[in-house]
């Protein structure tokens, strides 16, 4: 079945520094999700892609639609400490169809 | 405008014991989810509904598992008998319609022992 892959899983970087995360699939996807789920809620959606190629920012973060659309990325520029959670990349084949979330990168800041 | 609610937030049963999950979805919400997330794993679809019918249940243990939306607006997830494996945290979304954007809630994390 449609399996997604993140890296990292996990990282700790200083207040301040960038992140990058990305995420990969095993098939297609034309709609690309990214979540963030801090701990004891459920998951929100911080960015939507629609569209192969596609560059969309929210405030600090940047996120893009890998080419091939089988890949994602997601940037935040300037990290603070309420940055710390759990980012989930998900796809889905066509907006109507289920949400595919990927295992998660976890997040944590030092100030 | 209030967001999803769910009931109980914690959960604790003992394996064969039967439980069940509640959720209220954001006023008007015609499509309601329910996700199982096992610790260190992504959310994963068990049911969705479209008002009170069935979309997709593909993934949904049904031997075990049960859920209904029986007035398209509440909803209810039962597991009897449950599992090791069924612990987890329950979480539930709703979706204006279809292909909308996901609320979730808080989840209900259950632990079997």
């Amino acid at each position: 079945g449609q399996q997604l892959n993140q890296s990292p899983q996990s990282m700790f970087i200083q207040e301040g520094e960038d992140v990058s995360m990305n995420c990969t699939s095993s098939s297609i996807f034309n709609t690309w999700l990214w979540y963030k789920q801090d701990p004891g809620e459920g998951p929100v959606l911080l960015i939507a892609l629609y569209k192969a190629g596609e560059l969309t920012s929210n405030g600090r973060l940047t996120a893009q639609f890998g080419i091939t659309r089988k890949d994602s990325f997601l940037n935040i520029s300037a990290s603070i400490p309420s940055d710390v959670g759990i980012y989930f990349c998900a796809g889905q084949e066509t907006s109507y169809d289920k949400v595919i979330f990927g295992p998660g990168t976890s997040l944590s800041v030092i100030p | 405008e209030a967001g999803v609610a769910q009931s109980p937030r914690y959960k604790i049963i003992e394996k064969r014991q039967s439980v069940a999950f509640w959720c209220n979805p954001i006023s008007g919400h015609a499509t309601l989810y329910w996700y199982q997330q096992i610790l260190g794993q992504g959310p994963k679809l068990l049911i969705q509904f479209q008002n009170n019918g069935v979309v997709d249940d593909s993934q949904l243990p049904k031997d075990r598992f049960s859920a209904e939306r029986l007035k398209g607006v509440d909803s209810t997830l039962k597991i009897q008998p449950a599992k090791l494996e069924d612990s987890a945290v329950y979480l539930c979304a709703s979706s204006l319609y279809r292909g909308n954007e996901q609320y979730f809630g808080p989840g209900t994390r259950l632990t079997v022992t």
